[in-house]
């Protein structure tokens, strides 16, 4: 099966900075690529889609890029509320692994 | 209203063998994909096993298979999770999912009930 892998697994960053977080798969996935955000005691919420398709409501400071292998999720100004863990999910054909996730709080 | 219902979570022992239910509404069941995933308390989420809207093609993490099956029931708009040689390191909450890749509604993709407490001990 095809693994997802995220770095780093947890990262604190000041209000205001550019973040990037990557998610690697060990074989080519094309675009077929999701990120999640899960909140504190919160069910996780979609991010994007097909790589780099912001889903409809998402704060314009969120993106997404990478194709075949390697992906990153970026928050381009971070605020407060993007505390939480991130995590990447593959969803081309059979099993639809997700990353082991990113914390992610504020310095 | 596009809902899942979780149902049948409970206490076992190692060894022993429990059945999952999701009630799904709202949406045309059969038409969808489904999965499902797990969360231990405290610790990241693990896709488990998804399904065909059809019923006939079910596919497993590696962590579960050849002790987990997945089924639906399309004519109750059922999904199910037979777990069976339950390791303590089963012990989750087990949500159904709906995997809207196919159809293009995204907004399903949020959809989640609050899941099914499994605890293995």
């Amino acid at each position: 099966d095809i693994q997802m892998t995220q770095s780093p697994s947890s990262l604190s960053a000041s209000v205001g900075d550019r973040v990037t977080i990557t998610c690697r798969a060990s074989q080519d996935i094309s675009n077929f690529l999701a990120w999640y955000q899960q909140k504190p005691g919160k069910l996780p919420e979609l991010l994007i889609y097909a790589a780099s398709t912001l889903q409809s409501g998402v704060p314009s400071r969120f993106s997404g890029s990478g194709s075949g292998t390697d992906f990153t999720l970026t928050i381009s100004s971070l605020q407060p509320e993007d505390i939480a863990t991130y995590y990447c999910q593959k969803y081309d054909s059979g099993p639809k692994t997700f990353g082991q996730g990113t914390k992610l709080q504020i310095k | 209203e596009v809902q899942l219902l979780e149902s049948g979570g409970n206490l076992r022992r190692p060894g022993g063998s429990l059945t999952l239910s999701c009630a799904a509404s709202g949406f045309p069941f059969r038409t969808y994909a489904m999965s499902w995933v797990r969360q231990p308390l405290g610790k990241g989420l693990e896709w488990v096993a998804g399904i065909s809207g059809s019923g006939d093609l079910p596919y497993y993490a590696d962590s579960v298979k050849g002790r987990f099956t997945i089924s639906r029931d399309n004519s109750r708009n059922t999904l199910f999770l037979e777990m069976n040689s339950l390791r303590r390191d089963d012990t989750a909450r087990y949500h159904c999912v709906i995997d809207p890749w196919i159809q293009g509604n995204l907004a399903l993709a949020n959809v989640w009930g609050q899941g099914a407490p499994v605890a293995v001990s």
